[in-house]
């Protein structure tokens, strides 16, 4: 099935450096969504975004969509151990369509 | 506000038999969706549902199924398991009508098919 492009695909990064991750896309989407996944766990949303240009917080996480709406990107400031995980972007179009998912985003943090 | 919940947690099953997943959706939810995720990959969509039809399937056999009941909650059914049917199950509910198109998921079934 179809999936939208994650980069990068890992990182690692020391504790207390800013993260960057970015979500590309073929298609044009009318949302865009930031979930995380612990192992074992099932994806948490983070943030949602809904307009093209957008720039949205959520404590240290800040996502913004792209103004083509083909992509859409993640940052977090000083990042701590509980940051370790997979990060997933996620696009929709309506509320009764599906979500189509990256490949995801494992984050490393060094103590 | 309850969230999503997902049963049973674990399941270990054979080629070619069926299995049963069930899901909770969360409080004031009106809609289920279903993905699989295998290792290393990112959840693909199963099938969705939207009161009690199904409103939409991704790339998946007949042989998986599904069906919401009037509580909103879902189950998910396979027949014939494959051993590439091994991965994690998961349901996302969602409150279509409302403008906002976010998905919260539960914690996920693991089915590993031996």
């Amino acid at each position: 099935g179809q999936q939208l492009n994650q980069s990068p695909q890992s990182m690692f990064i020391q504790e207390g450096e800013d993260v960057s991750m970015n979500c590309t896309s073929s298609s044009i989407f009318n949302t865009w969504l930031w979930y995380k996944q612990d192992p074992g766990e099932g994806p948490v949303l983070l943030i949602a975004l809904y307009k093209a240009g957008e720039l949205t917080s959520n404590g240290r996480l800040t996502a913004q969509f792209g103004i083509t709406r083909k992509d859409s990107f993640l940052n977090i400031s000083a990042s701590i151990p509980s940051d370790v995980g997979i990060y997933f972007c996620a696009g929709g179009n309506s509320g009764n369509t599906p979500l189509v998912f990256g490949k995801g985003t494992r984050l490393s943090v060094i103590a | 506000e309850t969230g999503v919940t997902q049963s049973p947690t674990h399941l270990i099953k054979t080629r070619g038999q069926q299995v049963t997943l069930r899901c909770s959706s969360q409080s004031g939810h009106n809609t289920v969706s279903w993905y699989q995720q295998a290792l290393g990959q990112g959840p693909q969509f199963i099938f969705q549902y939207y009161r009690e039809e199904e409103n939409g399937r991704g790339n998946f056999p007949p042989r998986f199924s599904g069906l919401q009941f009037p509580n909103y909650s879902s189950e998910l059914n396979v027949n014939a398991l494959e051993l590439d049917d091994s991965a994690l199950y998961l349901c996302a509910s969602s409150l279509v009508g409302q403008g906002t198109y976010e998905q919260y998921f539960g914690p996920g079934t693991r089915l590993t098919v031996t």
